[in-house]
């Protein structure tokens, strides 16, 4: 079935590090791919997203691409803040299932000044 | 507009209680869904509805209820609750079907413990 993993961390950062979040996939055909964020003590929201092949999303400074090829759809930032600090889901949503979204585990990230 | 709604926001229950969890959302969006967050285990997927009039099981549907009350409420009632079901829930709702949104917009959530 379809299913999404990624690094579960936590991932502790220093402020303006760079980050990297690896968000892998399986599903059948070309599912829309999503990137949600929780703030502690919040629902989800969504951060950004990709509909097809090559996409890349963008949001806050943070980006994705959508690669077909490696099924993959990593998150990155080019230098994080404070205020990043969030547990950041990688998702997908399936042509074959148009109604259903799939989370992965979740990925804690710190970030200390 | 107030988005996704959820009552209560903290819940402490004891095993065999029932309790129900109210959901409403104000954007006029024709599916909505109720979601389970543990630790270590993100995201399952309890029930879902993609119309008023409809539901569906997800992942982890037993033990619990929903009822499509109309197209802005979705409740999940739990009928004897039990220490497995502490967790945090939280409902959630999209317009199926419309690709240029393709977004799920997430209520606060419910704290919920089983003693």
């Amino acid at each position: 079935g379809d299913s999404v993993t990624q690094m579960e961390g936590p991932v502790t950062l220093s402020e303006e590090a760079f980050l990297t979040i690896n968000c892998t996939y399986t599903a059948t055909g070309y599912p829309s791919l999503f990137w949600y964020v929780q703030y502690p003590g919040e629902g989800l929201q969504l951060l950004l997203k990709a509909t097809k092949a090559d996409d890349k999303g963008s949001n806050k400074g943070f980006e994705a691409t959508y690669r077909k090829e490696t099924t993959s759809f990593h998150l990155e930032k080019g230098s994080v803040q404070v205020s990043d600090s969030a547990v950041y889901f990688c998702a997908l949503r399936a042509k074959t299932s148009y109604d259903k979204v799939i989370f992965g585990p979740g990925t804690s990230l710190s970030v200390i000044p | 507009n107030a988005g996704v709604t959820q009552t209560p926001k903290f819940q402490v229950l004891k095993t065999g209680q029932s309790m129900t969890l109210q959901c409403a959302q104000d954007m006029n969006h024709n599916s909505m869904y109720w979601y389970r967050q543990d630790p270590g285990m993100g995201l399952r997927l309890i029930y879902y509805s993609a119309s008023e009039g409809t539901t569906d099981k997800g992942e982890v549907p037993n033990g619990y209820n929903v009822s499509r009350l109309n197209k802005r409420e979705f409740s999940l009632r739990l009928e004897s609750a039990a220490p497995s079901q502490t967790s945090v829930y939280f409902c959630a709702s999209n317009e199926f079907g419309h690709s240029s949104t393709d977004t799920q917009y997430f209520g606060p959530g419910t704290r919920l413990t089983v003693l």
